[in-house]
């Protein structure tokens, strides 16, 4: 079936670096994407989000990049810091039938900050 | 303000047992959704609560697998028989809205079969 997929599984970068998570998705009818960050043991949680009709959208040193032409989402972080280090998930939403909305996950990037 | 919670956090039980995982979500949510997360792997979606219907079940393995909602607050999610392969983190999100985004996940619960 479609899925949401990652380029690249784990990603090393110096401290204060700029970090770039790569994230391919399939389905053309998906609406919505998010970014979520998972530190060990514990939950996902939100980092930014972005909806079909914008290309861009920033937050605080990061900044999420959406190409619809060839479903490609990026994450990037800004001078990267120790704590941003854990497994970062895209997800995409589109309608099942029903009505139903869903979130689709990708496998996970993990991102290894060195001092 | 408080978020999902959810309990056990580790439960170690051996093959054939039974086991029940909670999660209580954030006061005033509307949709729970349970997902499964395999060791270094994404999250795979099991089911998704609507208040507490379940319109949504499609992601449950086997029938070994169920999930009920109570007075639109907790939900239990039951595996029967255990088998080591249902070995993984069980993490609950809820949402204020019924449209999929927005999700509040919860710390999970690490389910390990012997």
């Amino acid at each position: 079936g479609e899925s949401v997929g990652l380029h690249l599984p784990t990603l090393s970068v110096q401290e204060g670096d700029n970090s770039i998570i790569n994230c391919a998705y399939s389905n053309s009818a998906s609406d919505y994407f998010i970014w979520y960050k998972q530190e060990s043991g514990k939950g996902p949680q939100f980092i930014i989000d972005i909806r079909s009709n914008m290309d861009k959208r920033q937050g605080q040193r990061v900044t999420v990049l959406l190409n619809k032409t060839v479903k490609h989402l990026s994450l990037q972080i800004a001078a990267t810091q120790p704590g941003d280090s854990a497994v970062y998930f895209c997800a995409e939403k589109y309608p099942f039938s029903g009505g139903y909305n869903k979130l689709i996950f990708g496998a996970g990037t993990r991102l290894a900050v060195h001092p | 303000g408080a978020g999902v919670s959810q309990s056990p956090s580790n439960k170690v039980t051996e093959k054939g047992k039974d086991v029940e995982l909670r999660c209580d979500p954030i006061s005033g949510h509307t949709a729970l959704y349970w997902y499964r997360q395999s060791l270094g792997q994404g999250l795979e979606f099991l089911i998704y609560f609507q208040g507490n219907s379940a319109p949504d079940k499609s992601g449950l393995p086997s029938d070994r697998f169920s999930a009920e909602r109570t007075g639109g607050s907790v939900s239990t999610l039951t595996i029967q028989r255990t088998q080591q392969e249902d070995s993984a983190v069980y993490l609950c999100a809820s949402s204020p809205r019924d449209d999929g985004e927005t999700q509040y996940f919860g710390p999970g619960t690490r389910l390990l079969v012997l």
